[in-house]
């Protein structure tokens, strides 16, 4: 595997169902990032990790938990999601904060 | 004042145009400003990058036009092709940040 892999890449969840998105990166990067891309909106940055400690929490509700094990590993947990929280959840990568960011394929949720 | 205006919203054009899409900011901090292409079902990928420092970057057909002054960016791909046709997205962020704001968006069309 190279670059940054998401799984699964299609879900879809009721809205008392718990599950969880993983992103891989086999890049040696140290910061990785999660995205929310909605239709018709502009992607959303949500969660920035730098060396497995979050920078960033970008008023995102608490039904969506980040957990950053190591520096190639990053998880979205989700429980009691809302309709309105369909959309493609993209994780990225990068070699420092300030540095290029590198994107996964994402993972397309759907919630009924 | 974090928004990236980005327009038009979709564009078409005959192979071998120039397709040209243009964005604009108001956060005068921002001092890295890059575009991604997303094909369907695939992540954003990084394009061409620019910093305010220069006024223009070239990359094989993609160029990069930047007005300090104006707080406006543009992508012109000349010699437009079908395997071009994608959603283009500009970005700006603070280097020592990660925070990248993203545009809504261009989805390109280019015609045989």
């Amino acid at each position: 595997e190279t670059g940054v892999t998401q799984t699964p890449r299609h879900l879809v969840m009721g809205m008392t169902n718990k599950k969880s998105l993983k992103c891989e990166q086999h890049l040696g990067h140290n910061a990785m990032y999660w995205y929310k891309q909605s239709a018709k909106k502009p992607l959303e940055l949500m969660f920035v990790y730098s060396l497995e400690e979050r920078v960033e929490n970008n008023s995102v509700p608490s039904r969506f938990s980040p957990e950053c094990p190591n520096s190639s590993h990053l998880f979205l947990h989700l429980h009691t999601l809302q309709p309105e929280d369909s959309a493609l959840y993209l994780c990225a990568s990068s070699q420092g904060i300030a540095d290029t960011q590198y994107f996964g394929p994402g993972t397309r949720l759907t919630v009924l | 004042q974090q928004q990236v205006k980005q327009s038009p919203q979709s564009l078409i054009v005959q192979k071998g145009g120039i397709s040209i899409i243009n964005c604009a900011y108001e956060n005068t901090a921002f001092d890295y400003f890059p575009w991604y292409q997303q094909f369907p079902g695939k992540g954003p990928a990084l394009l061409i990058a620019i910093r305010p420092d220069v006024s223009e970057k070239k990359e094989g057909r993609f160029t990069i036009s930047f007005n300090k002054s104006a707080k406006q960016f543009s992508l012109h791909i000349m010699d437009s092709q079908p395997g071009d046709s994608a959603t283009y997205f500009c970005a700006a962020s603070t280097s020592n940040t990660g925070k990248l704001i993203f545009g809504q968006g261009t989805t390109l069309q280019v015609k045989p």
